[in-house]
């Protein structure tokens, strides 16, 4: 079964750009996260999507904004970047929400804005 | 507000050398506690879920265990490829309170 797949890998991006970041879940996992991780905040939530409709959402400005697709897939957008926006950006897909079912996370996406 | 604190922050170990990694939680109500690997560069495995106080898991060389306010991750005989960040995540009970919060995770190091 593969995994949760998130691309691109890497990005560098200048201030003030705006970006879009991918995520496929397992098949059949229908909850997906996403979480910003660095060095000094750790993993921080920021939001979380099931069956297309956006369920929680971290504390984190209206630049970061999110969609589900039917399909399960989803995308994170994140515009006006700034400096302290540099992160690896994790989803993470777990079978459906508030289980206590687990959560498998990508590899995330690096971003680096300069 | 539900608080996850792991302990120690770094761990350094010569292989072989037993030890337990700590992580301690306040929740109103325990839905369920998660331990996860992360290598560098790379996103958190997950590893175990603990539902109940008494509850333990094991794999390999880890063993997970859990009582009311704590879970230790314990490694026997550890080995280099061991080494990683070990994070801890609590799942708490309640409508709209089911989002886990992650502990800041335990660096492993471990020698040969």
């Amino acid at each position: 079964k593969a995994g949760v797949t998130q691309t691109p890998r890497y990005l560098i991006k200048t201030r003030g750009q705006q970006v879009t970041l991918s995520c496929s879940p397992i098949s059949g996992h229908r909850s997906v996260s996403w979480y910003q991780q660095t060095p000094g905040q750790g993993l921080q939530f920021l939001f979380e999507y099931f069956s297309e409709t956006q369920r929680n959402k971290g504390n984190f400005p209206g630049r970061f904004s999110g969609r589900q697709f039917s399909n399960s897939r989803s995308e994170m957008n994140v515009s006006t970047l700034e400096l302290g926006d540099s992160a690896l950006y994790l989803c993470a897909s777990s079978l459906a929400t508030g289980s206590g079912s687990p959560l498998h996370f990508g590899n995330g996406t690096r971003l680096t804005v300069t | 507000e539900d608080q996850v604190t792991q302990s120690p922050e770094a761990l350094r170990l010569q292989e072989g050398e037993s030890s337990s990694l700590n992580c301690s939680y306040t929740v109103s109500g325990l839905r369920g506690l998660f331990w996860y690997r992360q290598d560098p560069g790379k996103g958190p495995e997950f590893l175990f879920t603990l539902y109940s106080a008494g509850e333990e898991k094991e794999k390999e060389r880890l063993k997970a265990t859990l009582t009311k306010k704590e879970s230790f991750l314990h490694i026997t005989a550890p080995k280099p490829e061991d080494s990683a960040t070990y994070l801890c995540a609590v799942q708490a009970l309640g409508e709209g309170s089911y989002i886990p919060t992650f502990g800041r995770g335990t660096s492993l190091i471990v020698h040969p």
